[in-house]
């Protein structure tokens, strides 16, 4: 069983530039979140989606976009970065089940930097 | 809003003993799931364990358990026979019926040979 996989690991682009990360869910798992970690925070939510739809959205500017294909994988694009939006990126994924709080499976995150 | 309170930042354990991490939680929720992960230095989230809030009794895996308390929204892990393995960042989470997952600021958790 693969896990889920993040490309790429590292990433370094300058303010207002657009970035598009992107993610790999576990095998069978039809749910993607996406997180950002900010350096010594806790994960913030941005969004999660199922079944190619956005199932959920934290408190994240519209700049912050995903997708979701057939197969299940994800990208995160955020448009006109911001020296803030440095952070580490984790995609999560899961099954939803009763399509609430099953467990989540976390990828190694992309570290994103903003000069 | 929902928030989740982590108001450890550091803590410390012997090896063998027994060490708690507090979590409080705010939601005006009746049914919502509450997890505590674990972040090791090499970055990977793990999930620990996991309440369903409308199940009173109190969830256990193994060395980790956790003191749910609905009313005082307060949700507690306590892990027995600490490991140096267990030594890593622990975060409270909160997911409630609109999707959202709400993360704590994180404990960081040494345990000491």
């Amino acid at each position: 069983e693969t896990g889920v996989t993040q490309s790429p690991t590292h990433l370094i682009k300058t303010r207002g530039q657009q970035v598009t990360l992107r993610c790999s869910s576990q095998s069978g798992h039809n749910t993607v979140s996406w997180y950002q970690q900010a350096l010594g925070q806790g994960p913030q939510f941005i969004f999660q989606y199922y079944r190619e739809e956005e199932n959920g959205r934290g408190n994240f500017p519209p700049r912050f976009s995903g997708l979701q294909f057939p197969n299940y994988s994800s990208e995160l694009n955020v448009n006109a970065l911001e020296l803030d939006d440095s952070a580490l990126y984790l995609c999560a994924s899961s099954l939803p089940g009763l399509g609430l709080g099953n467990e989540q499976f976390f990828g190694p995150g992309t570290r994103l930097t903003v000069l | 809003a929902q928030t989740v309170t982590q108001s450890q930042p550091e803590m410390s354990v012997q090896e063998a003993e027994t060490v708690t991490l507090s979590c409080t939680y705010d939601t005006s929720e009746s049914n919502y799931y509450l997890f505590w992960y674990k972040q090791p230095p090499s970055r990977q989230m793990i999930l620990v364990i996991r309440q369903e809030a409308y199940k009173q009794q109190n969830a256990t895996e193994n060395r980790f358990s956790v003191n749910f308390q609905k009313a005082a929204k307060s949700f507690s892990l306590k892990i027995s026979d600490s490991q140096l393995g267990d030594t890593a960042m622990y975060f409270c989470a909160f997911f409630n019926t609109g999707n959202q997952f709400y993360f704590g600021t994180g404990t960081s958790l040494t345990v000491i040979p």
